[in-house]
């Protein structure tokens, strides 16, 4: 059974870089039938799409984000990860990472994430 | 501001039927998500009205021209949780309501 893993820093300095990292295992980030996304939460809010990546490297972001984002994938360790630069406490929040569907047919993505991670926690404070 | 709307709260008795609105979505890809407190969300509904395995029937889904809704038959306490709505918003971007909380009173 496949599974999601969040991990990286806690804790991050205002106008630094965010780095996640997000490790799926049961099974083969090299699949055609799925993207894999960044969301997040922040504090007693809803959830936030950020983006997504496929295992060939094509990426999406959202608009908003665009400008401080960066999604890369590693086939060979079976991780993706996100880097978001120039955080602010504005971007305190918990990071998610998720698999979803993806329909090559109609070139869309199915918004149906199934798989999630636990979730970690990232503070943007000095 | 949320791209796509939903009510923030909606309630109802053990064994009653409540249904919550989401306002906003032009694509057929429409999911519905469960989310509990410390939780990460569970994926209930996708694709407007097909529910992955595992999830109970009392959970459905509809869509009526720009407006989704998830139903929840025989309301059960631990259906008590946080639900968010998430539609395709066309250009590759992924948008989501603002959550709905669901109280069983």
């Amino acid at each position: 059974q496949m599974q999601l893993q969040e991990s990286g820093p806690g804790l991050v300095k205002p106008s630094q870089t965010l780095s996640l990292t997000c490790t799926v295992s049961g099974g083969s980030i090299s699949s055609s039938d799925y993207s894999w996304s960044w969301l997040r939460q922040l504090p007693g809010k809803g959830l936030e799409w950020i983006g997504y990546i496929f295992y060939s490297g094509s990426t999406s972001y959202h608009p908003s984000l665009r400008s401080r984002i960066t999604i890369s994938v590693d086939t060979s360790t079976n991780q993706f990860s996100l880097r978001l630069n120039s955080v602010t406490a504005a971007d305190t929040a918990m990071y998610y990472c998720a698999r979803d569907h993806y329909d090559f047919w109609s070139d869309s993505p199915a918004v149906a994430f199934d798989i999630w991670g636990q979730g970690t926690m990232v503070t943007v404070s000095s | 501001q949320s791209a796509l709307t939903q009510p923030p709260s909606a309630s109802g008795s053990p064994g009653q039927s409540v249904t919550i609105s989401c306002t906003g979505t032009s694509s057929d890809y429409v999911s519905w998500f469960q989310q509990h407190p410390g939780k990460a969300p569970k994926l209930m509904i996708s694709e407007v009205n097909e529910r992955p395995s595992g999830v109970p029937d009392r959970f459905s889904g509809s869509k009526s021209g720009n407006t989704a809704s998830l139903t929840v038959s025989g309301l059960q306490a631990e259906d008590e949780a946080d639900y968010y709505c998430s539609s395709y918003g066309g250009n590759n971007n992924v948008l989501f309501g603002g959550g709905t909380k669901l109280t069983v009173l």
